[in-house]
């Protein structure tokens, strides 16, 4: 089945370490998104890569890197450099045309102790 | 101002009543909408695209009105199962990005 798989579902880091989170499509979609969700808040976009070697910051992307060397993945690197990294981080795709809708992968929880 | 508003909720109805939803965004030049829903700690769903002429899908429709900026969700017959977060989603034209409201919270009671 096509889908979106996003890994470690559960994380915890130390302050000061980075970490990376992992997200793989096998929908051969262009476009490619992380969000990050606090509790009880809105999904916030944090980068997002619209073609392979390309990708822009998004409105929360301090912090934050990506890399989008193959069309299938787009892992997110959390930074010692993210003040609060503590969230619910949420990988998504989409075809790339307009209107297109988003999938989700099922979410990375990251808890830093 | 935000780029896309809605009312947080909570929407408290007993099983079986209708509820409805509205969602309001900022730039005319949005051009694809979306009705998600996310259950607790779950990633979210697509629920239904909202197209301009409204579309109806079972126990759910949504509205678009362009003129006023808004798109609606309308859900009859509530079920137990219909209790989640329910996070409207637009798309501006030539940008693919997409902007997310903060969601609104139904909960359907017994």
């Amino acid at each position: 089945d096509g889908g979106i798989t996003q890994s470690p579902k559960y994380l915890f880091r130390k302050e000061g370490q980075n970490v990376t989170l992992s997200c793989e499509q096998n929908l051969n979609h262009d476009a490619m998104y992380w969000y990050r969700q606090d509790p009880g808040q809105g999904l916030r976009l944090i980068y997002y890569s619209q073609i392979v070697n390309d990708f822009q910051k998004g409105d929360i992307a301090e912090g934050y890197s990506v890399s989008r060397e193959k069309k299938e993945s787009f892992p997110l690197t959390v930074t010692s450099a993210q003040k609060n990294p503590t969230a619910f981080y949420l990988c998504a795709s989409s075809i790339g045309e307009t209107t297109g809708e988003l999938f989700f992968g099922e979410g990375s929880r990251l808890t830093v102790l | 101002r935000k780029e896309v508003e809605q009312d947080p909720g909570p929407f408290n109805v007993p099983e079986g009543a209708t509820v409805a939803f509205n969602c309001t965004y900022s730039n005319s030049a949005s051009q694809s909408f979306f009705w998600y829903r996310q259950d607790c700690r779950k990633e979210p769903k697509l629920l239904m695209s909202v197209y301009s002429s409204g579309n109806e899908d079972g126990r759910f429709t949504a509205q678009l009105n362009r003129a006023s900026q808004y798109i609606s969700l309308l859900i009859r017959d509530s079920k137990l199962s219909d209790s989640a977060t329910y996070l409207c989603v637009v798309n501006r034209y030539n940008f693919n990005k997409f902007y997310f409201g903060s969601g609104t919270k139904l909960n359907v009671k017994p």
